[in-house]
């Protein structure tokens, strides 16, 4: 079955900390590449999207992914973490026109 | 530009009580969706609605309905709620273009309602 595995499911940090959260999907052909932030009480927000070329995508607020298609990994990394990107990430691959597949999603906790 | 807004944000259903939640966008998608967020599951699709007039089954679409009223408004109803439809609730649109072979869908998402069955 297509899947989206994200593998962290609580992440503590310290601010300044380095940030990589793990995504894998399973599916063979082409796709586009979400990672979603949500902060409590609030709703999805797009961090970034990869639908082709460069496999390094910059999105808001510092963050980058990077698309191995031999891994079929999108893992969202942040090189120093603060306290206000505590929230829960969610990982998205869209299979197809109205398939949208999302992961369990990454709780990030920011110590101050 | 509101986005994609929806009402009510909470709501507390007896068992068997019904209800309809709705979603309204005013970005001009032809795509509308609807998710259930559960701890530890992610979001999943419970209906989509490809254009004005259709819809079609998502993942978990057991104990809802839902109505493509117009290219803005798309409803999703419980006719008798139980305790496991208790979850929050998300509506999302989006537009589908090709280019190059390949297909581009960006949703975008409303605030969320959070429904409790007792």
């Amino acid at each position: 079955a297509q899947s989206v595995s994200q593998h962290n499911h609580h992440v503590i940090l310290s601010e300044a900390a380095s940030l990589e959260l793990g995504c894998n999907y399973s599916y063979g052909g082409t796709v586009n590449l979400f990672w979603y932030v949500q902060y409590p009480g609030q709703h999805l927000q797009l961090l970034l999207k990869y639908f082709s070329g460069d496999p390094l995508v910059k999105g808001i607020k510092g963050f980058e992914a990077e698309f191995i298609k031999s891994k079929f990994s999108f893992n969202l990394r942040k090189p120093s973490v603060q306290w206000s990107d505590t929230a829960e990430y969610f990982c998205a691959v869209n299979l197809g026109p109205n398939d949208m597949r999302f992961g369990a999603g990454t709780r990030l906790t920011v110590k101050p | 530009n509101a986005g994609v807004t929806q009402t009510p944000k909470f709501q507390v259903l007896k068992t068997g009580q019904s209800m309809t939640l709705q979603c309204a966008q005013d970005m001009n998608h032809n795509s509308m969706y609807w998710y259930r967020q559960d701890p530890g599951m992610g979001l999943r699709l419970i209906y989509y609605s490809a254009s004005e007039g259709t819809t079609d089954k998502g993942e978990v679409p057991n104990g809802y309905n839902v109505s493509r009223l117009n290219k803005r408004e798309f409803s999703l109803r419980l006719e008798s709620a139980a305790p496991s439809q208790t979850s929050v609730y998300f509506c999302a649109s989006s537009e589908i273009w090709m280019g190059q072979g390949d297909t581009y869908n960006e949703q975008f998402f409303g605030p969320g309602t959070r429904l409790t069955v007792l």
